[in-house]
């Protein structure tokens, strides 16, 4: 069973620029969300997609915004980049647990954005 | 709003011996979960082991045990037998019990290392 994939892996951008990340989550599950990742913030919530709708958005400015297809995969989009927003891109899909009905997250391997 | 809290920035073990790592969290809510993450130098975020607030039983996972105290809010990790392949930073995360809840809340991490 393929993991969470996660395009591009590294990329460089300019200030100003726009990027868009993409993941593929584990077949089967319906639900991604996205998370960013600073030495100095650690990691925070961006926001999550479930069956195409945001369902649910962590303390970003507008710059950050995301979406789902039909196919579960998700992208998000960073728009106007800024210094800070160099960072490792973490997306993660989640499925039910059978036995204890928790959500159990897992991680894709994450998209490391230099902006220069 | 919850938080997480990892006091311990950095640990080390000898090779075979036990280790601890510290958590501690803040929340109103009586139903959640928590986890603990493993982030080795490929970046790659892996899921170490989880617990419902609703059970008593400590979790356990092989070497990997947790002592939860809900009370306290406390949620430690022991790591027994302590192999070369646990190097990695360790991230304490939770989660409210809401269905469908997918925002993880995470500490700032303990990196482990594991001496030979």
């Amino acid at each position: 069973k393929a993991g969470v994939t996660q395009t591009p892996r590294y990329l460089i951008k300019t200030r100003g620029q726009q990027v868009t990340l993409s993941c593929s989550p584990i077949s089967g599950h319906r639900s991604v969300s996205w998370y960013q990742q600073t030495p100095g913030q650690g990691l925070q919530f961006l926001f999550e997609y479930f069956s195409e709708t945001q369902r649910n958005k962590g303390n970003f400015p507008g710059r950050f915004s995301g979406r789902q297809f039909s196919n579960s995969r998700s992208e998000m989009n960073v728009s106007t980049l800024e210094l800070g927003d160099s960072a490792l891109y973490l997306c993660a899909s989640s499925s039910q647990d059978r036995v204890s009905g928790a959500n159990v997250l897992t991680f894709g391997a994450g998209s490391r954005l230099t902006v220069l | 709003a919850q938080t997480v809290t990892q006091s311990q920035p950095e640990m080390s073990v000898q090779e075979a011996e036990t280790v601890t790592l510290s958590c501690t969290y803040d929340t109103s809510e009586s139903d959640y979960y928590l986890f603990w993450y493993k982030q080795p130098p490929s970046r790659q975020m892996i899921l170490v082991i989880r617990q419902e607030a609703y059970k008593q039983q400590n979790a356990t996972e092989n070497r990997f045990s947790v002592n939860f105290q809900k009370a306290a809010k406390s949620f430690s990790l022991k790591i027994s037998d302590s192999q070369l392949g646990d190097a990695a930073m360790y991230f304490c995360a939770y989660r409210r019990g809401i269905q469908g809840a997918q925002k993880l809340v995470f500490g700032q991490g303990t990196r482990l290392t594991i001496n030979p």
